[in-house]
Order: structure tokens, then sequence, then C-alpha cells
């Protein structure tokens, strides 16, 4: 089992729709989380950390569930900018692991 | 401000030659990590250094790839004997101070290609 799971997607959705994407992970002593954002052919940029109370950032809301072990992400009214593979990130004591991405594609 | 930079962006050898990768990470970050991305993959994690150390060499896939980190600067990584499986686009991140909560920057990869 890989440590770090997405599903790959794509998504393909309309603009204006709300998507949301889960990621679990394996070891329960993971500290820290992270949602990164990735453009075709660009380095990894940080979209939001993932706090325990859940988190908000305009459109886009992270949660994590310690107790089932997963992180999500809900991208709400949707743009055509928001196309990417979406990173979910967990740290557990430096050690860095990046789920594989889940891409997002948004239409007209 | 300045970034995090590798050099060079693209690099295309031979089977069987060495390599080597440079990272310049953000001035005063003192953490500093590796990846390698293959096409149409997620990042795996190679190696982090705190300072000039590195306490997690756990990701580094085989010992032709070595790292190091001068002067809690530059880092360079060497891969030796390349292979054509060692074809990937490799990425440089640098933190403020390796704690958990702390964001990483990357830079723009180096593409590495193996003939």
């Amino acid at each position: 089992r890989k440590e770090v799971e997405q599903d790959p997607g794509p998504f393909n959705v309309p603009e204006g729709a709300t998507v949301a994407f889960n990621c679990t992970y394996s070891n329960s002593a993971s500290q820290s989380f992270f949602w990164y954002r990735q453009d075709c052919r660009k380095e990894p940029k940080l979209l939001m950390s993932v706090y325990s109370s859940g988190n908000e950032d305009g459109r886009f809301t992270a949660q994590l569930n310690r107790a089932s072990q997963y992180i999500s992400l809900l991208i709400r009214d949707s743009k055509l900018s928001d196309s990417a593979t979406y990173l979910c990130v967990v740290n557990m004591n430096h050690k860095i692991i990046f789920g594989s991405g889940t891409r997002l594609s948004i239409r007209p | 401000g300045a970034g995090v930079s590798q050099s060079p962006s693209n690099k295309v050898t031979e089977k069987g030659k060495d390599v080597e990768l440079r990272c310049d990470p953000i001035s005063g970050h003192t953490a500093l990590y590796w990846y390698r991305q293959s096409l149409g993959q997620g990042l795996e994690f190679l190696i982090y250094f705190q300072g000039n150390s590195a306490p997690d060499k756990s990701g580094l896939p085989s010992d032709r790839f070595s790292a190091e980190r001068t002067g809690g600067s530059v880092s360079t990584l060497t891969i030796q004997r390349t292979q054509q499986e060692d074809s990937a686009v490799y990425l440089c991140a640098s933190s403020l101070v390796p704690g958990t909560d702390y964001e990483q920057y990357f830079g723009p990869g180096t593409r590495l290609t193996v003939t």
C-alpha cells in the first residue's frame, strides 16, 4: 500500500462547479499535511496547509480527519485557472511524502 | 526576492556517464530537499538536508546517487553511471527551517534525459 494515495483523476468539471478530492495516508504518526498545486511542466507550489480544525482560503477548504487518516480539498465556484494537478503532501519527521496527484480540468 | 534556482535546466547524457545537478536554495533557508519526478508521476523523496548534514538519505534509490551540501547553502546531487531509468525531472526545494509546518519552495527542476 502506498504511504499517500490519491485518485489520479482526471476530474473534468464545468466552470463554476464544486469539486472535492480526498487523500489517504497510511502512517498514523504523520504530523503535518499540505495541498500543493502543480501546473503542467512547472514546479509544485503550496496551495494551503491542512489543520485539524479545518481551514478555508477563499474558494478552497481543506479538512483533516486523523481518525480515518484522510485529508480533503474542496474547491467551490471553480475557475478555468484552477486546472492543474493537486498534490497531497504528508510530513512525518521531515520525511515528506507526496501523493501522485489528482488532475483537475475545468471546462468552459 | 530570488527563489530556488537549479542548474542545468536540461541535461542530456549518455548511459554510463556521471552527472551533477546543482541547487541554490533561498538565502537563509536551512532545510533543503531533493525529489525526483518521472513523467506523469508524483514526487519521489530522495534526500533532506538540515544545514550541511543529511539526517535522512532513505530515499536515494541506489548507491549511484549521492548528495552534498556545503556552507549551508548550495547542494549538488550526483548520479554516477547513469541509467535510462534515471531519466526524470529532479526538483530541489528549500524551507526556512526544517519544521513540519514550513512551506517548501521549489526550484524549476532539472530535466535529465539518459540516452
